[in-house]
């Protein structure tokens, strides 16, 4: 089975930290994808990474940075946080797109609190 | 552009209820259609899809068709069960790109005994 581990499942800083949230899948898998959920507004995308040391921004990007300096790990960096940041943030992996969509693989989510 | 409307919630039913929820999507070209549920405290996790028109998807006893011509993938179940309480997010792929997934904005099922 697929699994994709995210670092915490519940953080809370301070606004202004430098946050950061890890993500680790152990299928070999090349994409993979970092979202925020929000009530109502469902999965936005924030950054996915192709392969390592490649980085592509999403519909959010604002405010987040991302490093993959390995395949199988994918970290969201919040340079200073802010409360406006706290979410739900969910990671994601899957193959390459090659004729046929993959399905995505899910993390169990970190709950992000900026007090 | 690609989008995914799905109907609002929440949504209460009764254990051994017939249920429907309403999906449709906007996309270019010949998307692939998903079906993803979220259990409490839990992450994202595929319950079906469908790759192509007329193409049905099924899996735990949910059941939906991908129908071209009214661009919709609505999600059914004959008799829902306590266990089925989740929120439930309709998704597209549009076969371009990193295989990004356009997500609607979810629609949570409580089942009551």
């Amino acid at each position: 089975d697929v699994k994709v581990t995210q670092s915490s499942r519940y953080l809370v800083k301070r606004t202004g930290e430098k946050v950061f949230l890890e993500c680790v899948q152990d299928m070999d898998h090349e994409n993979m994808f970092w979202y925020r959920q929000d009530p109502g507004l469902g999965l936005r995308l924030i950054y996915f990474s192709y392969d390592v040391k490649m980085k592509e921004k999403g519909d959010i990007p604002e405010g987040y940075s991302v490093s993959r300096e390995k395949k199988e790990r994918f970290s969201l960096i919040l340079e200073s946080a802010s409360t406006n940041q706290t979410s739900m943030y969910l990671c994601a992996s899957s193959l390459p797109l090659t004729g046929r969509p993959y399905e995505q693989y899910f993390g169990p989510g970190t709950r992000l609190t900026v007090t | 552009g690609n989008s995914v409307t799905q109907m609002e919630g929440p949504v209460t039913l009764s254990e051994e209820a017939f249920l429907t929820i309403n999906c449709t999507y906007t996309a270019t070209g010949y998307p692939s259609l998903f079906w993803y549920v979220q259990y409490p405290g839990e992450g994202l996790q595929l319950l079906l899809k469908a790759t192509k028109a007329d193409d049905k998807g099924s899996n735990k006893g949910f059941e939906a068709t991908y129908r071209k011509e009214t661009t919709s993938f609505h999600l059914e179940k004959g008799s829902v069960q306590v266990s089925d309480s989740a929120v439930y997010f309709c998704a597209l792929s549009d076969r371009t790109g990193a295989n990004n997934l356009f997500f609607g904005t979810g629609t949570r099922l409580t089942v009551i005994p």
